[in-house]
């Protein structure tokens, strides 16, 4: 199975500020799906950003954006102007060719007013 | 449009007591199916995916089983609930390789074994 890791179980950031989430992967397949997921208190999964590994673009979606290398198998989140709205669970995700989506251990953010 | 529907929201069951948990996706056909399962604080445990009607596969060994009786039906069971069965259990969607590419979740069931 794929492994995905997010190594920092916690982040802060200042209302309005910038943050960067970081995730990294290991997989031997050359073709593939990133993702980012957040999770609110209420626990309902919602996507925030998809990335195709054969684009090499860096994918965008309003204040979201990724900095995916894929030979570093590397894929973080920095989300600019930061909301309190964004205060949540971020969990990185892959899915395989074989249908699997395998999730990190999720960082935590915090927003500071 | 596609949806997710997973019951029951909350769940408190005795040890040894036996579990069923649905899943059901409407609007799309020949859905990819999953279940996952998250401990509180912790990340998203792959337990089964389905590809298909009658095909199932594990990825952890456990007291959980996984069955697909009909093509958009997704169901988790146990014969006998353990204490560390506990958590919160996502039930989830995907289209195929070709389509858009992310999982869908429902709304989570809370198990609680006492």
């Amino acid at each position: 199975a794929q492994t995905v890791t997010q190594s920092q179980p916690e982040m802060s950031v200042q209302e309005a500020e910038t943050v960067t989430l970081s995730c990294t992967y290991d997989t031997s397949e050359s073709d593939y799906y990133l993702f980012w997921y957040k999770q609110p208190p209420s626990r309902q999964m919602i996507l925030v950003i998809r990335q195709e590994a054969y684009k090499q673009q860096n994918a965008t979606e309003n204040r979201f954006s990724v900095n995916f290398q894929k030979a570093a198998k590397s894929f973080s989140l920095k989300i600019s102007d930061s909301q309190l709205g964004d205060a949540a669970m971020y969990f990185c995700a892959y899915r395989s060719k074989g249908n699997q989506f395998y999730f990190g251990t999720g960082t935590s953010l915090t927003v500071i007013p | 449009s596609q949806t997710i529907h997973q019951w029951p929201a909350t769940l408190v069951q005795p040890v040894g007591s036996p579990l069923s948990l649905e899943c059901t996706v409407e609007g799309t056909s020949n859905p990819n199916l999953y279940w996952y399962r998250q401990a509180a604080g912790r990340g998203l445990q792959l337990l089964f995916y389905s590809v298909g009607i009658g095909q199932i596969s594990s990825e952890v060994p456990q007291n959980l089983s996984a069955s697909r009786p009909q093509d958009r039906q997704f169901i988790l069971s146990s014969k006998k609930l353990l204490l560390s069965d506990s958590g919160f259990y996502l039930c989830a969607w995907s289209a195929g390789w070709a389509g858009v590419g992310e999982a869908f979740f429902g709304q989570g069931t809370r198990l609680t074994v006492v």
